[in-house]
């Protein structure tokens, strides 16, 4: 079955450590992106890539770093410059991407600091 | 500024009852898409529909149907006969497609929380 899929499902980070979520897509989408969602707020777009070896920063990007180096690959990383990472990240795809293309997600992974 | 505006925070009705949320949004755009999404207890946000910015027709699908005015921009959504299943928060979101920064990014409200009871 075609899908996303992200792990883990939930992570903790200690004070100082950088952390990376996974995202995986076989749809075969060209276009995949983060976003961040916490309580009680609508999701906002944390880092975005149209395709491989390139991405864009969205409207929350400090504090995180991705890679595209595989087109079914965009993983995550949070680092220790996040001074607020807890919250619940979800990851999308499209094909490819513009305003007009429906985004699908994944499950999301749940980072706690611990 | 927030482009998406979902005023309803929660809404609880009792099962077989219809639930409406609304969704009020703004653009310069004269092309732009809107989009609603379901997020089951689960997590994962569902697709629901999309809708771009010259077609107004209104549509009903089961249970479901959307209510798009361009004039009060406006994009509701409507369950019929609501089901245990249909609790989850809602999302309205909105894709431009005009030559600024927002090309192409998704912008949501914050989410209607649904809740039916049997």
């Amino acid at each position: 079955d075609g899908g996303i899929t992200q792990s883990p499902k939930y992570l903790f980070r200690k004070e100082g450590q950088n952390v990376t979520l996974s995202c995986e897509q076989n749809l075969n989408h060209d276009a995949m992106y983060w976003y961040r969602q916490d309580p009680g707020q609508g999701l906002r777009l944390i880092y975005y890539s149209q395709i491989v070896n390139d991405f864009q920063k969205g409207d929350i990007a400090e504090g995180y770093s991705v890679s595209r180096e595989k087109k079914e690959s965009f993983p995550l990383t949070v680092t220790s410059a996040q001074k607020n990472p807890t919250a619940f990240y979800l990851c999308a795809s499209s094909v490819p991407g513009g305003p007009w293309e429906t985004q699908y997600f994944g499950p999301g992974t749940r980072l706690l600091v611990l | 500024a927030q482009k998406v505006t979902q005023a309803q925070t929660e809404i609880s009705v009792v099962e077989k009852e219809d639930v409406t949320l609304d969704c009020v949004y703004e653009t310069r755009d004269t092309t732009y898409y809107l989009f609603w999404y379901k997020q089951p207890p689960s997590g994962e946000l569902v697709f629901l529909i999309r809708r771009n910015s010259f077609d107004e027709q209104n549509e009903i699908s089961g249970r479901y149907s959307w209510n798009f005015q361009k004039s009060t921009s406006s994009f509701n959504f409507t369950i019929t006969a609501s089901q245990v299943v249909d609790s989850a928060v809602y999302f309205c979101a909105l894709s431009e497609a005009g030559w600024t920064d927002s090309w192409g990014k998704l912008q949501f409200g914050a989410g209607t929380q649904v809740v039916v009871t049997p």
